[in-house]
Parts: structure tokens; sequence; C-alpha cells
């Protein structure tokens, strides 16, 4: 089993739409959880970090369910620009240094 | 422009060479990274340091050679070629690690091995 799964989609939405990825991870000792935006093979940038209590940032939501072992991105009133794809990010207790990647969720917004 | 920097951008070698990618960062950031990028796999630790003179192995080092003699540079070398070294090589570096800090990544190199 991976480390970090996540469903490679593509997400295939219309603009406006609202859209949500989840990601599971399989170590309970992880630590802190990250959501990246990787656009065509260009180099991963971080959206936001994802906090236990839930966070948002603009129209974007990020949750947290330790006890489920999963995160998830909500991205509302989608639009073209944000037609990427979206990396989930663990960072593991007694891992390291490290942080392990997930191979991530393609979303494709079309007009 | 601070930031992190990688050379070259587009690499074509052949198998049994020797080839050296380049990483640079203008923020002296302690930690620096190298991943490589593969179809159907994240990203995959190659190698990282936690600062000068400091280097580890990460999840798949075999085939490449790392050194930190400065802060700034970190270059990975690819002591003799081989075709599934074949990938895209990206370079990140952090402030420090753990907690909720990010790395930051350079444009990355996309290496072709005939």
């Amino acid at each position: 089993r991976k480390e970090v799964e996540q469903d490679p989609g593509p997400f295939n939405v219309p603009e406006g739409a609202t859209v949500a990825f989840n990601c599971t991870y399989s170590n309970s000792a992880s630590q802190s959880f990250f959501w990246y935006r990787q656009d065509c093979r260009k180099e991963p940038k971080l959206l936001m970090s994802v906090y236990s209590s839930g966070n948002e940032d603009g129209r974007f939501t990020a949750q947290l369910n330790r006890a489920s072992q999963y995160i998830s991105l909500l991205i509302r009133d989608s639009k073209l620009s944000d037609s990427a794809t979206y990396l989930c990010v663990v960072n593991i207790k007694g891992y390291g240094d490290k942080l392990i990647f997930g191979t991530g969720t393609r979303l494709q917004v079309f007009p | 422009d601070a930031g992190i920097t990688q050379s070259p951008r587009y690499k074509i070698t052949e198998t049994g060479r020797q080839v050296t990618l380049m990483c640079h960062q203008t923020w002296s950031h302690s930690y620096m990274f190298w991943y490589r990028q593969d179809l159907g796999h994240g990203l995959r630790l190659i190698y990282y340091s936690a600062a000068a003179d400091i280097t580890d192995k990460g999840e798949v080092p075999d085939g490449y050679v790392v050194s930190r003699s400065k802060t700034e540079n970190f270059p990975l070398t690819l002591e003799s070629a081989t075709r599934s070294q074949t990938s895209v090589y990206f370079c990140a570096s952090s402030e420090r690690t753990g907690g909720r800090q990010p790395q930051h990544f350079g444009d990355g190199t996309r290496l072709s091995i005939l």
C-alpha cells in the first residue's frame, strides 16, 4: 500500500463548479499535511497547509480527518486557471526530514 | 532574483556518461532536496541535505551522488547514466523541516538518456 494515495482523476468540471479531492495516508504518525499544485510537469508549488481544525484560503478549503486518515481539498467556484494536478503531501514523524508526495489528482476545468 | 534555480533545464545524454545537474538557492535555506518525478509515481526523494557537508539518502539513491560544500549549492551527479534514470528532476529547499515548513522547488531538469 502506498504511503499516500490519491485518485488520479481526471476530474472534468465546468467553470463555477465545486469539486473535492480526497487523499488517504497510511501512517498514523503523520504530522503535517499540505496540498501542492503542479501545472503540466512544472515545479510543484505550495497551495496550502492543512490544519487539524480545517482551514480556508479564498475558494480553497482543506480538511483533515485523523481518525480516518484522510485529507481533503474543496475548490469552490472553479476557474479555468485551477486546471492543474493537485498533490497531497504528508510529513511523517520519525521519517526524518522528508515529505511523502502522492501521485496527484488531475483537475480540468472547462468553459 | 532570489530563489532556487536549476540547470540545465533540458539535457540529453547517452548511457554510461556522467552528468551533473546543478541546483542553486539564494535564500540560505539549510535544507535541500533532490527528487525525481516519473509517470505513475509521485515525487520520489533521491537525496537530501540538512546543511553543508551533511547529506543523506532518500528513497531512490542508487546510481546518484550528491555533495554540498556550500550552503547554496547542491549538485546531483549520475555517475554512469542509465535509461531508467530518464526523468524530470526537481531540486527543492526549505528553511527547516518538520512542522509546517513547506519546500520550494526549482523549475526542474528534463533529462533524457538514450
